[in-house]
């Protein structure tokens, strides 16, 4: 199947500091790009959705001058925590999908800001 | 709007028992349905899915058969393996909204020898 990479899986950061997560699909081209958050034995909450080439649509209650998501390529989506807070700590996760026919996802981003 | 529920955790189970978790769904168009895995510490990966009513997906010794009838895609196994421990996660796809994902809430299994 398809392969969704993203980097880096652990990061963490200062109180204050911004944070870049990036999320590639090796071989294959996505126009729309996905990203969730993950709480501790929650369900995924997807943030935004990422088109290439405009800008991202946000779900309600996202902050998008916090979380900065740009899609300049039909291959790489990257996700920017701006001046992170601890109550950022959390698990992303980005996902590709082709058409409708499956989401394929990324290994996730454990991040913790201190 | 469209949405999934699924059965609320955690499900212990005791290794070689039989499993079900039980997904349904809400969708305005004819959508695909899937589950997903997720082991600690890692991303989703796609068990199983179906994309037409009727359809049975399969994976691993899981099953789950798409039932338009009663928009339900339950997820069921004859004989669970301390390995199946991890999330289960039911979602769907639906044309109507961009191929955007739906997922439920999932379900912590813990099996023990």
């Amino acid at each position: 199947g398809a392969v969704v990479s993203q980097h880096p899986s652990r990061v963490i950061c200062k109180s204050g500091t911004s944070v870049k997560i990036e999320c590639r699909s090796l071989d294959f081209q996505a126009t729309t790009m996905f990203w969730y958050r993950q709480f501790p034995k929650k369900s995924l909450m997807l943030m935004a959705t990422s088109n290439e080439g405009s800008k991202a649509t946000y779900e309600q209650g996202v902050e998008k001058d916090k979380f900065l998501i740009n899609h300049a390529s039909l291959t790489l989506s990257t996700l920017t925590v701006t001046s992170a807070h601890p109550e950022d700590s959390s698990f992303y996760i980005c996902s590709a999908s082709v058409g409708r026919a499956e989401a394929f996802f990324g290994q996730g981003t454990r991040l913790t800001v201190v | 709007g469209d949405s999934v529920t699924q059965m609320e955790g955690p499900v212990t189970l005791s290794e070689e028992a039989f499993l079900t978790i039980n997904c349904t769904y809400t969708a305005t168009g004819y959508p695909s349905l899937f589950w997903y895995v997720q082991y600690p510490g890692e991303g989703l990966q796609l068990l199983l899915k179906a994309t037409k009513a009727d359809d049975k997906g399969s994976n691993k010794g899981f099953e789950a058969t798409y039932r338009k009838e009663t928009t339900s895609f339950h997820l069921e196994k004859g004989s669970v393996q301390v390995s199946d421990s991890a999330v289960y996660f039911c979602a769907l796809s639906d044309p109507n909204t961009g191929n955007q994902f739906y997922f439920g809430t999932g379900t912590s299994l813990t099996v023990i020898p």
